[in-house]
């Protein structure tokens, strides 16, 4: 079945400095990935929509020079936290879209991001 | 825009009871419906998902789904619930005609199973 791998899963930086988190499908092409952050016993929220080739599409309420996302290829999309602060950690998950229509969409396993 | 409603947040159920988890959701047409399950500090592996045809969905770990276009409800059932069901259950819709492809997810229902 289709995998999507999601590293590092737990991360701790310091304040000031930037992370890099990567999603990868592993079998399957993936046009479009997704990010979502999710707070402590809530549920996911859509951050920004990656597509392979093209800028990614944000939602509305996120920074886009702070979550710098890079979709370079078919099975993988990077998310980049700028200038990480406390605020920022959370934990983030993404999920792919096989490149076929009419399929569902797998999930990483997340990474969990501490600002310190 | 889509959106979708779980609204129970919390869910106690004894090891051998049934279960059913409420989902509503709000699109023009008929959306694609999803049921995630997430054990804590991981990600979300899916149960089942619902596109078109029978109403009635089976999935994974003996879960099933009903579609009722009537009451716009994707309920996830399951006969005899497990100790090892405990975890948080998210419902999520698609828009087949939004060609992003996103998902918005429900708030999620904590299941609890007493033994």
């Amino acid at each position: 079945g289709a995998v999507v791998s999601q590293h590092p899963s737990r991360v701790i930086c310091k304040s000031g400095t930037s992370v890099k988190i990567e999603c990868r499908s592993l079998d399957f092409q993936a046009t479009t990935m997704f990010w979502y952050r999710q707070f402590p016993k809530k549920s996911l929220m859509l951050m920004a929509t990656s597509n392979e080739g093209s800028k990614a599409t944000y939602e509305q309420g996120v920074e886009k020079d702070k979550f710098l996302i890079n979709h370079a290829s078919l099975t993988l999309s990077t998310l980049t936290v700028t200038s990480a602060h406390p605020e920022d950690s959370s934990f983030y998950i993404c999920s792919a879209r096989p490149s076929r229509t009419g399929s569902g969409y797998t999930f990483g396993s997340g990474t969990r991001l501490t600002v310190v | 825009a889509q959106s979708v409603t779980q609204p129970d947040i919390h869910i106690t159920v004894s090891e051998g009871a049934s279960l059913e988890l409420r989902c509503n959701y709000s699109y023009g047409a008929t959306p694609y419906l999803f049921w995630y399950v997430q054990s804590p500090g991981q990600g979300l592996q899916l149960l089942l998902k619902y596109f078109s045809g029978d109403t009635l969905v089976q999935g994974i770990k003996g879960f099933e789904a009903e579609f009722k276009r009537s009451q716009s409800s994707f309920n996830l059932r399951k006969p005899s619930v497990h100790w090892s069901d405990a975890a948080e259950y998210f419902c999520a819709v698609g828009a087949p005609g939004d060609s992003s492809y996103k998902l918005i997810f429900g708030s999620g229902t904590r299941l609890l199973v007493r033994p």
